[in-house]
């Protein structure tokens, strides 16, 4: 495989649920992203991971926890998740995520959508 | 305040005719800039950027964006639409003095035969 693959590409889940959404990339790349896309909004980035390390949070609500045991895996759990959470949630990855570095071209993986009942 | 907005958020144009999408950003200092597509039910998929050096740059499927400094713009073109060119185009920038890579709210292309 390559490039950046995730899975389930569709989930469908209850408020009370637990799940998983995980991403794999095949690219040797460094830092990793999750983004939420939701109808009629800009694409908002959720968190950053460089070198394994969580190096931004956007405010994200505690329903949801990254983890990135390493450079090529990255996961988000889910539990107790609101309607409002329905989106497609895409995971990108990069050489680098550092300031000003022209390394940082982002590239992305299909995207899990995900419906909250 | 830093920022990346796309002017229209749906262009319609026939097979055959120009495209012409819009991006402008704000900032003091020029950004890095990128083309993204999305097709349905996809991610996004890189299409051009722009980091340093000659301001035209070249795409896949045929699209080019330019940049210009003085207009703060980094327009996306392709001369002859095609209907495989229907999807959503989204301009992103990344600003030299934060992690973020900053999106527009993309633009719906329709082409029509």
């Amino acid at each position: 495989e390559t490039g950046v693959t995730q899975t389930p590409r569709h989930l469908v889940m209850g408020m009370t649920n637990k799940k998983s959404l995980k991403c794999e990339q095949h690219l040797g790349h460094n830092a990793m992203y999750w983004y939420k896309q939701s109808a009629k909004k800009p694409l908002e980035l959720m968190f950053v991971y460089n070198f394994k390390e969580q190096t931004e949070n956007n405010s994200v609500p505690s329903r949801f926890s990254p983890e990135c045991p390493n450079s090529s895996h990255l996961f988000l759990h889910l539990h107790t998740l609101q309607p409002e959470d329905s989106a497609l949630y895409l995971c990108a990855s990069s050489q680098a995520a550092t300031s000003g570095s022209r390394l940082d071209t982002q590239y992305f993986g299909p995207g899990t959508r995900l419906t909250v009942l | 305040a830093q920022s990346v907005t796309q002017l229209g958020s749906h262009v319609s144009v026939s097979e055959g005719a120009l495209v012409l999408l819009r991006c402008n950003y704000s900032s003091s200092v020029p950004p890095y800039l990128f083309w993204y597509v999305q097709y349905p039910n996809q991610g996004l998929q890189l299409l051009l950027k722009y980091t340093t050096g000659a301001t035209l740059v070249k795409g896949i499927n045929g699209f080019e964006a330019e940049f210009k400094k003085s207009e703060t713009s980094f327009h996306l073109t392709k001369p002859s639409a095609h209907m495989s060119d229907a999807a959503e185009y989204f301009c992103a920038v990344r600003f030299y003095n934060n992690n973020d890579m900053r999106f527009g709210a993309g633009t719906r292309l329709t082409v029509k035969p």
